[in-house]
Formats: C-alpha cells, sequence, structure tokens
C-alpha cells in the first residue's frame, strides 16, 4: 500500500472549516483514499473514502487531486465533538471490499472554542 | 446492531498468565481484524480473517499469540504466557463492504 504524510498536529476554531491535508504522492490508480478518526479512548470511526472523483457525506468531505497525490478532508463548521486523531490511508480495495487497512500516525486536529 | 462487541474492556494480569481478548463482530460481516495500539507503535494491524479463515497473520508478534474464528460470531485473540509489553489496547473491527466498524477496544495491563 501506498504511504501517506500527514502534519502531526492541527487547530481550528469552533464552527470554522476544518481542512487536513494528506499526500501520498506514491498512490497507485486502483487504490482509494480512506479517512478514519480515532476520539481519545474509542475505536477507530469511518469517515468518508474516494478514488479519484471529490466525495461529500454527512460527516465530510473530500477533495482529491487531479493527479490523485494529494487529499484534504474537510469538516465544514468543526465542533468541539471533531478533535480527535484523524487517520489517512490509501488502500486497494479488491473484489468483496476488504484488504487490510494500515493506520499511520494520522493528525491530531483539535477545535478551540 | 450493536456493533463489534469487544470484552473484557479491561484486564489487568500478571507476567506469565495466559489472556484471552473476545470479539463478537456485526451480523453478516465476513471479515474480522485484530488491532493493537501504544502510545509507541501506534495502531498495528495483528491478523484478519475472511469467512473465518486467518488470510494475513504477518502482524501476529511472536507464537505467544494466537488468534482463531470458529464461526462467523466470534473470535478470540490469547496471548500465552503475556508479558509487560503486551500492555496495550487491542481493537476488533469487522467489515463487509470495505468499511472497517471498530470495537471499543480492550484494554490490557500486564504487571
Amino acid at each position: 500500500d501506498a504511504k501517506t504524510t500527514q502534519p502531526p498536529s492541527m487547530d481550528c476554531a469552533e464552527g470554522r472549516a476544518a481542512n487536513l491535508p494528506c499526500n501520498h504522492s506514491t498512490i497507485s490508480g486502483n487504490e482509494y483514499v480512506y479517512w478514519y478518526r480515532q476520539i481519545h479512548s474509542q475505536g477507530p470511526q469511518y469517515i468518508i473514502h474516494g478514488l479519484k472523483n471529490n466525495e461529500t457525506n454527512e460527516m465530510a468531505s473530500l477533495i482529491i487531486t487531479e493527479d490523485r497525490k494529494s487529499s484534504t478532508l474537510i469538516l465544514p463548521h468543526a465542533t468541539l465533538r471533531d478533535t480527535a486523531v484523524y487517520y489517512c490511508i490509501v488502500r486497494v480495495a479488491g473484489q468483496g471490499g476488504s484488504e487490510k487497512l494500515v493506520f499511520g500516525k494520522g493528525t491530531k486536529l483539535t477545535v478551540n472554542p | 446492531d450493536a456493533g463489534v462487541i469487544q470484552s473484557p474492556r479491561h484486564e489487568v494480569t500478571e507476567m506469565g498468565q495466559e489472556v484471552t481478548l473476545r470479539c463478537k463482530p456485526i451480523s453478516g460481516h465476513d471479515y474480522l481484524f485484530w488491532y493493537r495500539q501504544t502510545m509507541m507503535r501506534g495502531l498495528e494491524l495483528l491478523i484478519y480473517f475472511n469467512n473465518n479463515v486467518p488470510i494475513d497473520d504477518s502482524g501476529m508478534p511472536e507464537d505467544r499469540f494466537s488468534a482463531k474464528m470458529p464461526n462467523a460470531s466470534f473470535s478470540t485473540l490469547k496471548i500465552q504466557p503475556s508479558e509487560p509489553r503486551d500492555s496495550a489496547v487491542y481493537f476488533c473491527a469487522s467489515s463487509r463492504y470495505g468499511e472497517l466498524f471498530f470495537g471499543e477496544g480492550s484494554r490490557l495491563t500486564v504487571l
């Protein structure tokens, strides 16, 4: 699986958009970009994933550059409950959809009041 | 659905004792994963199963660790004998279409 690079930490004001970057310059054509987050002491939680088109769901938006070498997770209106470690992962989605997911160190996002 | 259920939530044991962690995946999920998390090493994949069959156990640290999945609704991770360096939070996750659902974890402390 391609490796990812994320800033170790970021801060965001409550109510503002949080933009979390991820570099994955060695991504292959069949690798998806996945985002998970882990709130303190809880299990990681799936947020969103995409291949090359931008994606949006009720939690966040995922913007993938045209060359697919980087992406940005956007939390449009961050709340204090969004304080967590955010993991960007690239992996092949095999037939059936599940191959092993390898987590890096992620970005610690702190949302400030 | 109740989600992925892990037990025990907390376990404190002494070095040399056997530890068994349990996991009930979400019904209908055909993949099950065991992860370990420590401050030093982050989240590490230990082993995963597909349709109850172990697919990749390359992350299992050594022979003291073993995992089984006797049926689609139950899996165990066993450490025998346990050592202080095994202290960590152990997560179980299940999946069907690529999105992993994690349990709340089992926090293990080996004294």
